[in-house]
């Protein structure tokens, strides 16, 4: 059984700070990774995607990838209000489905 | 370009009645997801088509549960009878093929909720 595991939460950060958020995933020979962001009510829509080892940056998300340790997160700079959502963390080998965490629950006080 | 179309956006049914989702991919899009949610919970994939085809449909339960996508295109997920622990938001998601890294991209879904 492939699984994906984040902290549910709720993470609180108070505005401007940085955001981390983690993952892990069992299947060692996964191959692409995902944040998705999911406001209340809202359905997930995609931040970022990574794929090597290392960083990505995207404004202000950085991803973070590192496979030897089945393990990759995200980092939201000077973060805002606005960020406050539940982030949702996929993964995925080629020819195989998406694997979806539980997501984790951000709030950032103003 | 147009996003991923779903109706309705909610739905109220008694437990035992049946119901019908429909979902319009982003145009191009060969792999077609339907997913459940449950409040609090990440989406939890029911059923994947590539183009008319089924890829996996391991966890869809398929004594109340059925889907298609005849012409490939569109697709109808219907439940019937429904239970109370379907109550759930239902999403529909594609991507350009579920070869290789192609993210996937959600509707709007529908929230449904079984009295």
């Amino acid at each position: 059984q492939k699984e994906v595991e984040q902290n549910s939460g709720p993470l609180s950060v108070p505005e401007g700070a940085i955001a981390s958020l983690n993952c892990t995933y069992s299947d060692r020979v996964s191959q692409s990774f995902f944040w998705y962001r999911q406001y209340s009510g809202k359905s997930p829509e995609l931040i970022m995607s990574i794929y090597s080892n290392g960083d990505k940056e995207d404004g202000r998300f950085t991803a973070q990838l590192n496979k030897a340790s089945q393990y990759v997160s995200l980092l939201i700079r000077d973060s805002q209000p606005s960020d406050s959502a539940t982030y949702l963390c996929a993964v995925k080998n080629y020819g195989q489905n998406f694997v979806f965490g539980p997501g984790t629950r951000l709030s950032v006080l103003p | 370009e147009a996003g991923v179309a779903q109706s309705p956006r909610y739905k109220i049914i008694e437990k035992r009645q049946s119901v019908a989702f429909w979902c319009n991919p982003i145009s191009g899009h060969a792999t077609l997801y339907w997913y459940q949610q449950i409040l609090g919970q990440g989406p939890k994939l029911l059923i994947q088509f590539q183009n008319n085809g089924v890829v996996d449909d391991s966890q869809l339960p398929k004594d109340r549960f059925s889907a298609e996508r005849l012409k490939g295109v569109d697709s109808t997920l219907k439940i019937q009878p429904a239970k109370l622990e379907d109550s759930a938001v239902y999403l529909c998601a594609s991507s350009l093929s579920y070869q290789g890294n192609q993210p996937q991209h959600f509707g709007d879904g529908t929230r449904l909720s079984i009295l």
